[in-house]
């Protein structure tokens, strides 16, 4: 079945550096969503990407959908100690179910003062 | 308003008895997911609703569980003759549609003794 694949599975920095996760779907996407949770939280919607190669930047946050539309990526810059939590990449299952979304492991983002 | 709401927030049963979980979706979405997520993982896909029709069962692990949204709003997850590998964390989201961002809820532990 469709696979949603993120690397890495753990990233730990030290406040200031960049970090990025990357998120490998097994079959082209129509769209793909970004969620972070916090430890003890639950999933905290972030954005949507929809068209190929679409970039979209919240402050510090980069967001991007593969030409192909089968990956995507998430880079912070300058990382905060606010940044902490994972973050999950999630695409729908497809075959018109757009409501079964498949998510990714995550990337749990550690960040050292 | 609100955001969406989850009761109870942990449930510990016995192996063997029947459990029911509720959500309560924000006003006026129409879309109602239930998910199950396990420590360290993504949430894994149960089942969704567009108003008060399932739109999707695939993600139920087996005939044990089941879920209604009969007046297009609370929805019910149940799970009949629990078992120790039912322990989780349910979570349910809701959507103004099936293309939007998902809210979650704070989930419920369920522990099956």
């Amino acid at each position: 079945g469709q696979q949603v694949m993120q690397i890495p599975q753990y990233q730990h920095v030290q406040e200031g550096e960049d970090f990025t996760t990357y998120c490998n779907s097994s079959t082209t996407l129509s769209n793909i969503q970004w969620y972070k949770q916090r430890p003890g939280g639950h999933p905290v919607f972030l954005i949507q990407l929809v068209k190929s190669g679409e970039v979209k930047k919240q402050k510090r946050l980069t967001f991007q959908f593969g030409e192909a539309k089968k990956n995507s990526s998430l880079h912070i810059t300058a990382t905060q100690t606010t940044d902490v939590g994972t973050y999950f990449c999630a695409g729908p299952q497809g075959g018109g179910s757009q409501g079964n979304l498949i998510f990714g492991k995550g990337t749990k983002l550690s960040v050292k003062p | 308003g609100a955001g969406v709401s989850q009761s109870p927030r942990y449930k510990v049963t016995k192996r063997g008895q029947d459990v029911a979980l509720r959500c309560d979706p924000i006003s006026g979405h129409v879309s109602l997911y239930w998910y199950r997520q396990a420590l360290g993982q993504g949430p894994e896909f149960l089942t969704y609703f567009n108003y008060e029709a399932q739109q999707d069962k695939s993600g139920l692990p087996n005939d044990r569980f089941s879920a209604e949204r009969p007046e297009g709003s609370i929805s019910t997850l149940t799970i009949q003759r629990t078992e120790q590998r039912d322990s989780a964390m349910y979570r349910c989201a809701s959507s103004l549609g099936s293309y939007n961002e998902q809210f979650f809820g704070p989930g419920t532990r369920l522990t099956v003794l």
